[in-house]
């Protein structure tokens, strides 16, 4: 079956502009993922929906950022107002979400966000 | 708090040396899982294994080798006879068991570059 996609694979952007990055998981996977991957950085956990709870949003930068999950599948990370600091390579990451066992995440291929 | 620590940022090294990727972890839980992610120059991320906590028998496939040693908090990763193809990025990560509802968040190292010159 078909892996996790992420749209757009490149975006620039204009700094004080806002861009949503899209992530559609792996059919039946209930728990998704956002991680962020800056020059320097490492990659770092953004936000996390499991099925219809609360998402853990701890892993946000800032209250520019915000992310939904519509429907329990496709889900929309938001940056408002974006600064050159925001450039960084978005990852999606989805897994089945079962309790009890080892969940592996599969990752999209990324989003590239240039902010000029 | 967990955290992974790969102090090696930059590693570069000629066709069929053997190299060693460092990894030290912290982690107040009990039971957790490490992982390494190979990322090549087109971006994707590439999982290479998983171990639990519980498991420290080493681990060989090919010419890869993990090293999982909790009284230093290791899990080193060793390729021998390198080759072009090796070059990459190489993160190595950590997640708690997620036995709460299927959570395994990924926390990962800053990630060691490799690379392999003919």
């Amino acid at each position: 079956g078909a892996g996790v996609s992420q749209s757009p694979s490149n975006k620039v952007t204009e700094k004080g502009k806002d861009v949503e990055l899209r992530c559609d998981p792996i059919s039946g996977h209930t728990a998704l993922y956002w991680y962020r991957q800056s020059l320097g950085q490492g990659l770092e956990f953004l936000i996390y929906f499991q099925g219809n709870s609360a998402p853990d949003k701890s892993g946000l930068p800032s209250d520019r950022f915000s992310a939904e999950r519509t429907g329990g599948s496709v889900s929309t990370l938001t940056i408002q107002r974006t600064q050159q600091e925001d450039s960084a390579v978005y990852l999606c990451a989805s897994s089945t979400g079962l309790a009890m066992i080892y969940n592996e995440q599969f990752f999209g291929p990324g989003t590239r966000l240039t902010v000029l | 708090a967990q955290k992974v620590t790969q102090a090696q940022t930059e590693i570069s090294v000629v066709e069929k040396e053997d190299v060693t990727l460092d990894c030290v972890y912290e982690t107040r839980d009990t039971t957790y899982y490490l992982f390494w992610y190979k990322q090549p120059p087109s971006g994707e991320l590439v999982f290479l294994i998983r171990r639990n906590s519980f498991d420290e028998q080493n681990e060989i496939s090919g010419r890869y080798s993990w090293n999982f040693q909790k009284s230093t908090s290791s899990f080193n990763f060793t390729i021998t006879a390198s080759q072009v193809v090796d070059s990459a990025v190489y993160f190595c990560a950590l997640s708690e068991a997620g036995f709460s509802g299927g959570y395994n968040k990924l926390i990962f190292g800053a990630g060691t570059r490799l690379a392999v010159h003919p």
